[in-house]
């Protein structure tokens, strides 16, 4: 079974500053890695995905994460944020790719709060 | 964009009181479902469904029931609310095989069991 595990709960950071994310997992096999963000009052909406190849992946809004297999890690970046930023980040994996959303495992998410 | 539309808003209800929360995707996705949302337990999927009459069990479905009636639809029952079914509640829908990993959600449902 995948488990995920995001560490920090809250995380606050001035506008502009640049951002991470933590994300661990643990899963034997090859992973599928995703982040997910959800703004107030909305559900969660794709940021980005990890399957394979070029570790670093893009996502929308200048987001980026980083798969480093031998840390079990995909922290999500941002080189400058935006007050807009503010939200709850949730990192997801799963044992396939084609996931139909029953293989899914969330992380308990993390508060990102930008100060103007 | 998919439209996923969860209804009520909010919803507050007794102990052994009956709910019913809704969810409606206008987007002919085959796959729907149901996740519950707690503070530091992430999203933990309850049940979900890949057609009309279809039911599967999640993780977590203990106390809750589920039914799809239409593609469009998807139903979640507590029939006997408990105090720790309070929760944020999501729907979601993916399509499978074509965006078969990227789930679309609604807005939530707070339901509050006093």
């Amino acid at each position: 079974a995948q488990s995920v595990t995001q560490p920090d709960a809250r995380v606050t950071v001035s506008e502009g500053a640049s951002l991470q994310l933590r994300c661990k997992y643990s899963y034997s096999g090859t992973p599928y890695l995703f982040w997910y963000v959800q703004y107030p009052r909305q559900g969660l909406q794709l940021l980005l995905k990890y399957y394979s190849g070029d570790p670093v992946v893009q996502g929308v809004n200048g987001f980026e994460a980083e798969f480093i297999k031998s840390n079990s890690s995909f922290h999500l970046r941002k080189a400058s944020v935006h007050w807009s930023d503010s939200a709850v980040y949730f990192c997801a994996v799963s044992a396939t790719p084609n996931n139909a959303g029953a293989k899914l495992t969330f992380g308990g998410g993390t508060r990102l709060t930008v100060r103007p | 964009e998919a439209a996923v539309t969860q209804s009520p808003r909010n919803k507050v209800t007794v102990t052994g009181g009956n709910v019913t929360l809704s969810c409606r995707q206008t987007n002919s996705h085959n796959y729907m479902y149901w996740y519950r949302q707690d503070t530091g337990h992430g999203l933990r999927l309850i049940h979900y469904s890949y057609g009309a009459g279809n039911l599967q069990i999640g993780d977590v479905p203990d106390g809750y029931k589920a039914t799809r009636t239409t593609q469009e639809d998807f139903f979640l029952l507590l029939e006997l609310a408990s105090p720790s079914q309070t929760s944020l509640y999501f729907c979601a829908s993916s399509d499978w095989p074509t965006s078969a990993d990227t789930l679309y959600f609604g807005s939530g449902t707070r339901l509050t069991v006093l």
